[in-house]
Formats: C-alpha cells, structure tokens, sequence
C-alpha cells in the first residue's frame, strides 16, 4: 500500500484550465502539505492542513486553493493556470511529534502550454 | 529567521569514494534537522533525522551525519559512493515550535564509475 499517493502523475493542460490533483494518505497522520517543486529543484511549501485547519498559507496565488474533505485527504485546485505553474507539485503528511519527519508523496508534474 | 543552507549545488565523487554533503543551519534554538533524498523522477525519502539525541545519526543506504551545535552543521557522509547514491539530497529543519520545515536548496550528487 502507498502511504502518500498523488494523482495524476503527469498533468498537461492550457493556459486558462482549472485543474486539481489529489493527495490522500493512509498513515493516519494529523498533518498534510503542499509544496512546489521548481525546475532549479526549490522546494516551497504552499499549504499545510491540521485537522481540517489550515495552519500554513505562503504567499501563494488565490488560484491556488487546498481542500480537505477529511483527514485523510488533501486536495490542490488550481484555477486560471498559467505558464509559470508548471512544477512538480508534491504532497506530503506528518504526524504532529516535533521529532517527526515528512512522508512525500511521488510528485504530479504539471505543465502548462 | 531560520533557514538551511547547502554548500554546493553539485557534487561528483568517484565511486568508492567518500561522500560529504554539507549543510549549515540558522536557529535559535536547536532544531530538528533531516536529510531527504531524491532519486530522479520520485519523490523525496527520508535518509535520517536528528532529534537531540545522539549527535551521530545513521540513517539508510550507509549514509550518516553528525549534528555539531559549535558549527551548527549537519553534514552528511558515506564512506564509499555506489553509482546509486546518485540523486538530489535535500537538508531540512523543523523547529520545536511549529510544523513547518525549511528544506535547502539541495545538492545534486553525482557518481562517477
């Protein structure tokens, strides 16, 4: 079983699409994340989620938008999409000890033409 | 502020060689630190974690890290490089006081045979 699994994998679409990728997780963890991933390898986080509460927000476009149905889940739309957001957008969970590390999940390369 | 810095963008050992991935922290307060591993076209692994308990950390695949709070340093080392080890590492800390952990800007390692 997967621990953190994202789909699609890949994801081409058109400037002006609105797209969404989803992320669940199986370890019962109490904490989920967005990042993104650039083409020089950066990672940024974007969102984080805690029980349903979002407790991470960078300075990411409102066109982006987390959604999480339960704890398990976290969702990522984008709407309006443009060129620079193509990425790899990876999710990722942790449980709440300070100790604790990330889970990732394999990524969704996104491409926008 | 805190943030994680990696000496070198890339790095390329012979085989059999010693690996030695450097990463420096800033924090007021001792972190959490992590070194992730990134095999091309997969998401990030964790190879170890340092959690105030021994300062030698051994983690998978032969590599281990030494956390020195004088040099607030956290670099990672194998002894001898195997052609898998070529990937993207990736530093991290978490700080004991939140969720959020800020990756460095990774180090590219390149084995040749």
């Amino acid at each position: 079983d997967t621990a953190v699994s994202q789909t699609p994998k890949y994801l081409v679409t058109q400037m002006g699409n609105d797209k969404s990728i989803k992320c669940e997780q199986n370890l019962g963890h109490d904490t989920m994340y967005w990042y993104k991933q650039d083409s020089k390898k950066f990672l940024k986080i974007m969102f984080s989620y805690n029980n349903k509460e979002l407790i991470i927000n960078e300075t990411v476009p409102n066109r982006f938008s987390p959604k999480s149905p339960d704890k398990a889940h976290l969702n990522l739309h984008i709407n309006s999409l443009e060129l620079g957001d193509s990425a790899v957008y990876f999710c990722a969970s942790s449980q709440g000890e300070w100790g604790s590390g990330y889970t990732f999940g394999s990524g969704t390369r996104l491409t926008v033409v | 502020a805190q943030s994680v810095t990696q000496l070198g963008s890339h790095v390329s050992v012979s085989e059999g060689a010693l690996v030695l991935l450097r990463c420096n922290y800033s924090s007021s307060v001792p972190p959490y630190l992590f070194w992730y591993v990134q095999y091309p076209n997969q998401g990030l692994q964790l190879l170890l974690k340092y959690t105030s308990a021994a300062t030698l950390v051994k983690g998978i695949n032969g590599f281990e890290a030494e956390f020195k709070k004088s040099e607030t340093s956290f670099h990672l080392t194998k002894p001898s490089a195997h052609m898998s080890d070529a990937a993207e590492y990736f530093c991290a800390v978490r700080l004991s006081t939140g969720n959020q952990f800020y990756f460095g800007t990774g180090t590219s390692l390149t084995v040749i045979p």
